[in-house]
């Protein structure tokens, strides 16, 4: 089966700036995450989609994140104003099912340069 | 609120050791536990997921065991290689079905 599908590989702005980042996951895969992933650390969820319905936002910083997912397929994650600690790998997640339950396929994930 | 550790941050090794890597959570009521590996720059590639109810999952070279009760898992690797150099992270997801929380990685480094 293909994988989970992400772009750009890689993206350097300036700071103040606004990125987007796409993500098509594994066909069937109902549930979508989008996490952040900063240099020496472990992947933090920014959002988890259901079908096209978002199931946890708690730790996605929303005055300058937002994400969505329509028609409960691709997902767009967008920064709108960037600023230097957002510099990371933004990586997208797929799963059957949501929760825990099922294991994650990754995506090769963007690497994002504020500069 | 779960918390994963993993012992050693860093790990080099001769190649053709074997060697293990400690992941440790702190909520012992977990549903399973998902290892990965990550490349410089890549995204995270599963290596073994074990559901709470077993003790241990095999792939070749890999054995990852599961000790819920002391809020352990170690993945053990055979015969290390200088292509098995890479970040490998545990992550645990939650009795209920809590979604995974990852730990900050061992960063490996096999030795030719």
């Amino acid at each position: 089966e293909a994988g989970v599908a992400q772009s750009p590989r890689y993206k350097i702005i300036e700071k103040r700036q606004s990125v987007a980042f796409w993500c098509n996951p594994i066909s069937g895969h109902a549930t979508l995450y989008w996490y952040q992933q900063i240099l020496g650390q472990g992947p933090k969820l920014l959002i988890q989609f259901q079908n096209n319905g978002v199931v946890d936002d708690s730790q996605l910083p929303k005055d300058r994140f937002s994400a969505e997912r329509l028609k409960g397929v691709d997902s767009t994650l967008k920064i709108q104003p960037a600023k230097l600690e957002d510099s990371a790998v933004y990586l997208c997640a797929s799963s059957s099912r949501g929760g825990g339950r099922y294991g994650y396929t990754f995506g090769s994930g963007t690497r994002l340069t504020v500069v | 609120k779960q918390e994963v550790t993993q012992i050693p941050a860093a790990l080099s090794v001769p190649e053709g050791e074997n060697l293990v890597l400690n992941c440790s959570f702190t909520d012992s009521a977990i549903y399973n536990l998902q290892w990965f590996r990550q490349d410089p720059g890549k995204g995270l590639t599963s290596l073994l997921l074990i559901q709470s109810s077993q003790r241990e999952q095999t792939s070749g070279r890999l054995n990852a065991s599961l000790d819920k009760s002391s809020g352990r898992s170690t993945l053990y690797i055979a015969a290390s290689q200088p292509g098995d150099s890479a970040t490998y992270l545990c992550a645990v997801s939650g009795n209920y079905g809590q979604n995974f929380v990852f730990g900050p990685g061992t960063r490996l480094s096999v030795l030719p």
